[in-house]
């Protein structure tokens, strides 16, 4: 599986978009881009997952490059509750994931 | 959506002692699930791949003496650390694959369980 490149932390306010970067320049062609974010002492929870097309669900949306190479996750207005660290994993398929160190994201008054 | 449970959230033993952990998935069944390790400020760590009716594939350097995987159907996975020490206190993770596209990894976590040994 691809590696991934996350910042290791970021600050956002509250009601404001979040847009966390990730860099997978490694991707391969039959490689999904996925987001999973675990609350404090929590399990990951899914987020969002992509293969070229921008995506969007009730939760986020996720942009990604036409070279593949990086992608975005948007949360449109964040709240406190999505305080957590979010993890960006590029898998081909066979379930194993591997997560890397996420990037901390902060959501302040 | 999915729900994976686990079983207990939290537990405290002594060290030398073996603990069970219960990993369920509550609305679909699950050939395969997986055990993560998280030590504190740490990033989940894949341990092993528990299979339904066969053995356990673990990742290098997961001991599988100690950690026992029983995936005895198509529900239900338990994770035992036996002769537990200090060093084994940790939060673990299960998971189970949902029914995605092939190529798909979405996976449904469950809540954790919290090992302390004292």
């Amino acid at each position: 599986d691809a590696k991934t490149t996350q910042p290791t932390s970021m600050d956002c306010a509250e009601g404001r978009a979040a847009n966390l970067p990730c860099n997978h320049s490694t991707i391969s062609g039959n490689e999904y881009v996925y987001w999973y974010r675990q609350i404090h002492s929590q399990g990951p929870q899914y987020i969002i997952h992509g293969l070229k097309n921008n995506e969007t669900n009730e939760m986020a949306s996720l942009i990604i490059t036409e070279d593949r190479k990086s992608s975005t996750l948007i949360l449109p207005h964040a709240t406190l509750r999505d305080t957590a660290v979010y993890y960006c994993i590029v898998t081909g398929g066979g379930n194993k994931l591997t997560f890397g160190t996420g990037t901390q994201l902060k959501v302040e008054l | 959506g999915a729900v994976v449970s686990q079983h207990p959230s939290w537990v405290i033993c002594k060290s030398g002692t073996s603990v069970k952990i219960e990993c369920r998935s509550l609305d679909f069944q699950a050939t395969t699930m997986f055990w993560y390790r998280q030590f504190p400020k740490q990033s989940l760590m894949l341990m092993a791949t528990s299979n339904e009716g066969s053995k356990a594939t673990y990742e290098q350097g997961v001991e599988k003496d100690k950690f026992l995987i029983n995936h005895a159907s198509l529900t239900l996975s338990t994770l035992t650390v036996t002769s537990a020490h200090p060093e084994d206190s940790s939060f673990y993770i299960c998971s189970a694959p949902g029914r995605g596209a092939p190529g798909t990894d979405t996976q449904y976590f469950g809540p954790g369980t919290r090992l302390t040994v004292l």
